[in-house]
Parts: C-alpha cells; sequence; structure tokens
C-alpha cells in the first residue's frame, strides 16, 4: 500500500484568494493525480502530475486556475487560484502503485466564503 | 466514453443484514476495477481491487465479483454493521487513463 498524507485537510478561504494544497507519498510514484469531488458528486480527475513535466489537465481545468507542481517523485502541490464559491469542494490527490491499486490521501475540504 | 453507474444511490438496512452494492460500466476493455469507502468529508479508503483476469476478491466481510463481459460488479457486505455508514464507490481503470468513478451508494446501517 501507500501513505498519503495531504493537508491541508480543511480550510475556510475569502473568495478571490488562493490556496496550495500539499501532498506525501511514503514512496516515489510516477504519476500522481489530483481529484475534485463538488458537494454531492464523484469524482472528477482535474489533472496528472508527473515529475520533470508540465502536468496534464483533463478538459475544463486549466493551469491558470489549478496550477500544479512535482518537484520530486514523492511530492506534489495543487493550487487553486482567484477562489469563488463554486470552488468549494473536496480535492483529493492520488496514486497508483504498480500500475494497478490506487489509494488516496484523507482529502483537503474547502470552502470558499 | 467510459460511464460507470452504481445502483443503488442510497441504502438502508438495519444491523445483522447481508446486503449487495451493484456497479456497471459501459466498456468492458477495463485493466482492473477497484471499491472504495469514503466517510464524510474524508479522502478515500481503499476496499478491494479486482483485476480483469479475476472473478472475484474477498477482504473479511466484503466479497467483490467482476462479470467483465457483462460489464458489473457487486460488493457484499456480510453481517452489516453501523460502522459500515458510508459511501462505497466504484471506479474503473482503463489503458492511459486515471479512474473513472460511479456516483456512489450511501449506505446507512441502523442499530
Amino acid at each position: 500500500s501507500a501513505v498519503i498524507s495531504q493537508k491541508p485537510s480543511r480550510d475556510i478561504c475569502q473568495r478571490g484568494t488562493s490556496l496550495t494544497i500539499q501532498c506525501q507519498v511514503d514512496s516515489q510514484v510516477t504519476m500522481m493525480f489530483w481529484y475534485r469531488q463538488q458537494p454531492g458528486q464523484s469524482l472528477t480527475l482535474i489533472a496528472t502530475a508527473n515529475q520533470g513535466s508540465e502536468a496534464t489537465y483533463e478538459s475544463g481545468f486549466v493551469i491558470d486556475k489549478f496550477p500544479i507542481s512535482r518537484p520530486n517523485l514523492t511530492f506534489s502541490t495543487l493550487t487553486v487560484s482567484n477562489m469563488s464559491p463554486e470552488d468549494s469542494s473536496i480535492y483529493l490527490c492520488s496514486v497508483e502503485r504498480h500500475g494497478t491499486e490506487a489509494f488516496f490521501g484523507q482529502g483537503t475540504r474547502l470552502t470558499v466564503v | 466514453k467510459q460511464e460507470v453507474t452504481q445502483i443503488p444511490a442510497a441504502l438502508s438496512v438495519p444491523e445483522g443484514e447481508n446486503l449487495v452494492l451493484n456497479c456497471s460500466f459501459t466498456d468492458s476493455a477495463i485493466y482492473n476495477l477497484q471499491w472504495f469507502r469514503q466517510d464524510p468529508g474524508k479522502g478515500l479508503t481503499s476496499l478491494l481491487l479486482i483485476q480483469s483476469s479475476q472473478r472475484e476478491q474477498t477482504s473479511g466481510r466484503l466479497n467483490a465479483s467482476l462479470d467483465k463481459s457483462s460489464g458489473r460488479s457487486t460488493l457484499y457486505i456480510a453481517a452489516s454493521q453501523p460502522g459500515d455508514s458510508a459511501t462505497y464507490l466504484c471506479a474503473v481503470n482503463q489503458a492511459g487513463t486515471a479512474l473513472i468513478f460511479g456516483k456512489g451508494t450511501t449506505l446507512s446501517v441502523s442499530s
């Protein structure tokens, strides 16, 4: 298994500000994934973070709004920029071991007021 | 485009009952299927992973089956307990993609 530490676990932020979420894995992984879960919905992939290259964003998500860093094989950050109440969601990072089983962090519950 | 559907959306049972959660997917070309548990406002906990060549996996009171040709999976929970109350998510993995999730089944087990 993989142990993923994600922080902060929750935050309440003012609109127009930015929040950076950190994700630390206990071992090296090639790809890390960032998901968003809006209230009452399932998970939607935001982007795939690869070490040493730009993140790959899914349709509907752009780098200016969700910049991602991946400085090494155990760490990644997701920033939610210029926040609005519509950004209120749970944000989760995930890794896959050996291309099969996926593991998730405990999530960041973001409320924008 | 792969779509994952879970039924029912919500389920309430008394403690001790056995229950089945259903998951279906539209494209049978999957690498594996994974069941997760999510407590309110929290992250996901992996319960069971079934690879495409397997038919079922068991862990304690949980048993997951996979029928890839028909695009179906079930999660069987035996002797349910109040601590099993959570949302259960099914997700499939295909070549070159991240997981594709269903919307989940919210389970409530009353004592």
